[in-house]
């Protein structure tokens, strides 16, 4: 089935630095979405981007984080400064259209703040 | 509170034995979709079921959207089968996003 990938898979680093993870979504896919599961706990929604631009954030989505797909490329979250409780796995997702459509995820990448 | 409950929490079967599990919904639902958490981590996603019934091997997912509710059932349970089973579901009325339940853990033992 599609496919969506995300780099790098695990991540460590040392709170207070920046960090961006990549998402290489679906081909034709035009809706983007970043989910947070800290070990053990739920999947979270933290936010939907189409067009360009943000849809929805939830309040897990921090000052400190953004999300941008430059020209087609990555779709890529960024936190910075990074904090201890920043620690999770980070899946990326993408669908067709918005409602009434599948979506595909990624691998994850597990972000370790030290 | 949960817009989404997932039942069982956990269930251990043998190998061989069907599974029947439950996600129920508390408000209205656009569609939604049965996932399978690998062990370590990743997703695969089983079904997209927004109504009705669908087949996909050993598995079968049934949503009743006006009693807000979808089953996975899982026929001659493997041992590979053993991980989380998640459902979520794309609300009515707000953006595109998809709301997780807590997800079932199965194990399958030989």
């Amino acid at each position: 089935g599609p496919k969506v990938l995300q780099i790098p898979s695990h991540q460590i680093i040392d709170m207070g630095q920046m960090v961006t993870l990549n998402c290489d979504p679906v081909s034709n896919h035009l809706y983007f979405y970043w989910y947070k599961q800290i070990l053990g706990q739920q999947m979270e929604f933290l936010v939907n981007f189409y067009n360009g631009k943000v849809m929805e954030k939830s309040k897990l989505f921090k000052d400190q984080f953004s999300v941008e797909r430059p020209d087609g490329s990555y779709f890529t979250l960024k936190i910075q400064p990074t904090a201890l409780e920043d620690s999770a796995v980070y899946f990326c997702a993408s669908s067709l259209g918005g409602y009434q459509n599948t979506l595909y995820f990624g691998a994850g990448t597990r972000l370790s703040v030290l | 509170g949960q817009q989404v409950q997932q039942s069982p929490a956990s269930l251990v079967l043998q190998e061989g034995e069907n599974a029947e599990l439950q996600c129920n919904f508390s408000t209205s639902l656009n569609s939604m979709q049965w996932f399978y958490q690998r062990p370590g981590g990743s997703l695969v996603s089983l079904f997209y079921n927004p109504s009705g019934t669908k087949h996909s091997g050993r598995l079968t997912s049934t949503t009743v959207i006006k009693e807000r509710r979808s089953s996975l059932h899982i026929s001659s349970s493997q041992t590979t089968d053993s991980g989380t089973y998640l459902c979520a579901f794309l609300n009515q009325g707000g953006s595109a996003k998809l709301i997780f339940g807590e997800g079932t853990k199965l194990t399958v033992s030989s």
